[in-house]
């Protein structure tokens, strides 16, 4: 077990609509990355966050966005769902910044499936 | 394109062989080099990371090696046993904010 922990588990929405998951990062780290995997491919990053401010973006339109809370926990925000948007979403918590040494401690994981 | 390509895209080998998995990239500039193990359903764990002046990373049954000459890096697992079945990642940083991962390696350790 990492420390990291997110919710829910599983998700299932339909087209158009918004969804929000959630990430609590292991205790001492400050900065939480977001990242999209769909099946059978490697995570995609999507941002960020470090001490509640964007630290970093990756190729993702403004419709997915986040934030990061003063206890260092943080959410992930996808307006208007699109099918393509069904894949794993994995955080990862670290106690420094992206490009650095740091080791990302990842949580399990919510499954989004768009209908 | 992907920037970081790894091979072989799956695996299968039986229990207590010796493996290597590839990983080629053209991430630049370079900052670190990362190798997690997937389990299906769970999130990436962290095996190994080297930075660029670090060519050997070793984490028990797994070594890691780091040419960043040839932009190339290797994980090597030895005596494998069952629990060694799982996706393994390789992930390189830039300087910038951004970490690009492969789509890993799918290793199957059969009885």
């Amino acid at each position: 077990e990492t420390g990291v922990t997110q919710s829910p588990t599983h998700l299932i929405k339909t087209r158009g609509q918004q969804v929000t998951l959630r990430c609590s990062s292991q205790s001492g780290h400050n900065t939480v990355s977001w990242y999209q995997q769909a099946l059978g491919q490697g995570p995609q990053f999507i941002f960020q966050y470090y001490r509640e401010e964007e630290n970093g973006r990756g190729n993702f339109p403004p419709r997915f966005s986040g934030l990061q809370f003063p206890n260092y926990s943080s959410e992930l925000n996808v307006n208007a769902l699109e099918l393509d948007d069904s894949a794993l979403y994995l955080c990862a918590s670290s106690l420094y910044g992206l490009a650095g040494s740091d080791t990302q401690y990842f949580g399990p994981g919510t499954r989004l499936t768009v209908l | 394109k992907n920037q970081v390509e790894q091979s072989p895209q799956s695996l299968i080998i039986l229990e207590g062989k010796n493996c290597t998995l590839q990983c080629n990239y053209t991430v630049s500039p370079f900052s670190n080099l990362r190798w997690y193990k997937q389990d299906t359903g769970r999130g990436p764990v962290s095996l190994t990371i080297m930075t660029f002046s670090e060519n050997t990373k070793s984490n028990g049954r797994y070594t890691a090696t780091l040419d960043a000459d040839t932009k190339q890096s290797s994980l090597h697992i030895t005596a494998s046993q069952l629990s060694d079945s799982a996706s393994y990642i390789c992930v390189v940083s830039a300087e910038s904010n951004d970490m690009r991962f492969g789509a890993g390696t799918r290793l199957t350790v059969k009885p």
